[in-house]
């Protein structure tokens, strides 16, 4: 167990609905990141914040978004949702988020758009 | 822009013997490179890391790495291979060298070990 969880696990909607995944790190942890992971398109980094504040930005679609809360859990919200949205979202948090530091991984929200 | 490839989508080796999974990277700065293993069902898990120092890294369940700069490589190794050791493997690289510092991950490598 890496202290990284993921709610919900599995997450079932339509196309064109809204969907929040919610991640806690790991305590004391002040960084958070989130990945998607598809067949396709391998594990893609979306985005990181780092003690509620975004610190990088990757291949994040504009209907999605993030935040980090002063508590220091995170949500993803995904929008108008597409089938080619359905994937395993990860979520890992890190202590600092500098260069020397492994992230700690969640086991994922997998979810499905049909 | 950095990048991590992994050459082989899939690595095929008996049990016992010694194993390589094999990783380059592309970085404008110094790189710090990672290796993650990813088991069915499962969130990714940190096996190692290479910051500095050293070019041979000791990391979980007997795994090592060996950091080579000329080469741009970054190669997961194990001396016997077991069954248990099945999984997907995922290299990973940051640097320094850019505005940012992403985690970037390869395309993963499924490891099958053989009885």
């Amino acid at each position: 167990d890496s202290g990284v969880t993921q709610t919900p696990k599995h997450l079932i909607t339509a196309t064109g609905q809204r969907v929040t995944l919610r991640c806690s790190p790991r305590s004391g942890d002040l960084s958070v990141y989130w990945y998607q992971q598809s067949l396709d398109q391998g594990l893609q980094f979306l985005i990181q914040y780092y003690n509620g504040e975004e610190r990088a930005k990757g291949n994040i679609l504009e209907r999605f978004s993030a935040q980090q809360f002063p508590d220091l859990h995170s949500e993803l919200n995904l929008s108008s949702l597409e089938l080619g949205d359905s994937a395993l979202y990860f979520c890992a948090s890190s202590t600092t988020g500098t260069m020397n530091t492994e992230a700690f991984f969640g086991q994922g929200t997998r979810l499905t758009v049909v | 822009a950095q990048s991590v490839a992994q050459p082989e989508d899939q690595v095929n080796v008996a049990e016992g013997n010694p194993l390589t999974v094999k990783c380059t990277y592309s970085v404008s700065g110094n790189p710090y490179l990672f290796w993650y293993v990813q088991y069915p069902n499962r969130g990714l898990q940190f096996l190692l890391k290479y910051i500095t120092g050293d070019n041979l890294v000791k990391g979980s369940y007997g795994f090592e790495a060996e950091f080579n700069k000329s080469q741009t490589s970054f190669h997961l190794k194990k001396p016997s291979a077991l069954v248990s050791d099945s999984a997907l493997y995922f290299c990973a690289v940051r640097t320094d060298g850019g505005a940012t510092n992403k985690l970037i991950f390869g395309t993963g490598t499924l490891l099958a070990v053989q009885p």
